[in-house]
């Protein structure tokens, strides 16, 4: 049973606009969210983070929402640039825990 | 942001014979390591998670005599694959949270192993 779900496996966009990855999960204790990016054969990337008890967090050109009601959260990259393309992971943290849960990724895909 | 390595980068080994796996955090001092596997086109699975001087805690159908962890030192885990198989052939990757608490973890690059 997947707890933390990443229903589009792929995104493509266009290089200046916004790409939005989207993340849900089912489990309610979960109060930690982090995203990832990842490339090939490497190991992931920590982008950012955000605690339960916000709905927002933003770091330069990444932004990461967090709609506790609808166990959903979105993390948007504006302006895309074509390095931006790789494999992001979303995972949660359940409190009191150090386990991450990870999606199973979107490959994001910025066109120039 | 902290920096976790990890070696080999790649391995090549035969059927039977045993692999060891370095991850080190290299400029922070790491309380938890934890193990992935990664198969292709699928999520990161956590296989295991050691905390330094004590026994690692294998998740469910982890073989623990298979996969020997070991968290001698708040900046070194190693994870040693005990006579491998093709079927253990992976992605492996470590990854490190720190002392100064938190829950976020750093990843180390990844091992490629691949048992002919």
């Amino acid at each position: 049973d997947q707890q933390v779900k990443q229903n589009s496996p792929s995104l493509s966009v266009q290089e200046g606009r916004i790409s939005i990855l989207n993340c849900d999960y089912t489990n309610s204790m979960f109060d930690y969210f982090l995203w990832y990016k990842k490339y090939p054969a490497e190991g992931p990337t920590f982008l950012i983070s955000i605690s339960s008890i916000k709905d927002k967090n933003e770091d330069g050109r990444f932004t990461v929402f967090l709609n506790k009601s609808a166990k959903h959260l979105s993390l948007h990259i504006v302006p895309s640039q074509p390095g931006d393309s790789a494999v992001y992971f979303c995972a949660a943290v359940e409190g009191g825990s150090e386990k991450l849960v990870f999606g199973k990724g979107t490959k994001l895909t910025v066109n120039p | 942001g902290a920096v976790v390595s990890q070696h080999p980068s790649r391995v090549i080994c035969k059927s039977g014979t045993s692999v060891k796996i370095e991850c080190r955090s290299l400029d922070f001092q790491a309380t938890t390591m934890f193990w992935y596997r990664q198969f292709p086109k699928q999520s990161l699975m956590l296989m295991a998670t050691s905390n330094e001087g004590s026994k690692a805690t294998y998740e469910q159908g982890v073989e623990k005599d298979k996969f020997l962890i070991n968290h001698a030192s708040l900046t070194l885990s190693t994870l040693t694959v005990t006579s491998a198989h093709p079927e253990d052939s992976s992605f492996y990757i470590c990854s490190a949270s720190g002392t100064s608490g938190g829950d976020t973890q750093y990843f180390g690059p990844g091992t490629r192993l691949t048992v002919l």
